[in-house]
């Protein structure tokens, strides 16, 4: 089956503007996660929705959003960039097998790069 | 406040020698777990989770994680490791206490396996 796809997978903005970024997680998969990657903060949680709900929750500032559609598929935005967004930003779907095990896939992600 | 730390920045391992990364933690409430690996131009990859139950979690290409309650540790454990082991491995831990559900990912753990 089709892995966890993100677009785009690279993108220049400039501070101040704002950005989405988008997932589609694998077929079936309810729950989808976001992640920021840096060389300075290492991984971090942005949020998981499940269900077009928001489960769970960084520590993020609000200007970090994001929304799930009844597909399953997934946006994030990000409003008013600044520097410090510059980042790997990793998408990842998962679901809860049948006999109670469980699976996740990351995306490939999206470089954003802001100046 | 939930926290997870990764003591070794780096682990080296001859082929076919069993591996250990360590991982500790803290929380307020029950710890769900999780081992990551990021193998080189590959992705992020999940390995296992520990929400509740046996204390040896088994997980994919054969790694396993064992739970210690009383010394707040989930190590990363391999009886014989190969050279394709060789990555990034991260350690996370979610408080089921509180924080909103954040997941805090340890500083990462560079296993190197020599042949």
């Amino acid at each position: 089956k089709a892995g966890v796809t993100q677009t785009p997978r690279y993108l220049i903005k400039t501070r101040g503007q704002q950005v989405t970024l988008s997932c589609s997680p694998i077929s079936g998969h309810r729950s989808v996660s976001w992640y920021q990657q840096t060389p300075g903060q290492g991984l971090q949680f942005l949020f998981e929705y499940f269900s077009e709900t928001q489960r769970n929750k960084g520590n993020f500032p609000g200007r970090f959003s994001g929304r799930q559609f009844s597909n399953s598929r997934s946006e994030m935005n990000v409003s008013t960039l600044e520097l410090g967004d510059s980042a790997l930003y990793l998408c990842a779907s998962s679901s809860r097998l049948a006999g109670g095990s469980y699976e996740q896939y990351f995306g490939p992600g999206t470089r954003l790069t802001v100046t | 406040a939930q926290s997870v730390a990764q003591p070794e920045d780096q682990v080296n391992v001859a082929e076919g020698n069993p591996l250990t990364v360590k991982c500790t933690y803290s929380v307020s409430g029950n710890p769900y777990l999780f081992w990551y690996v990021q193998y080189p131009n590959r992705g992020l990859q999940f390995l296992l989770k520990y929400i509740t139950g046996d204390n040896l979690v088994k997980g994919s290409y054969g790694f396993e994680a064992e739970f210690n309650k009383s010394q707040t540790s989930f190590h990363l454990k391999k009886p014989s490791a190969l050279v394709s082991d060789s990555a990034l491995y991260f350690c996370a831990v979610r408080d089921d206490g509180g924080s909103q559900g954040n997941l805090i990912f340890g500083k990462g753990t560079k296993l190197s396996v020599k042949p």
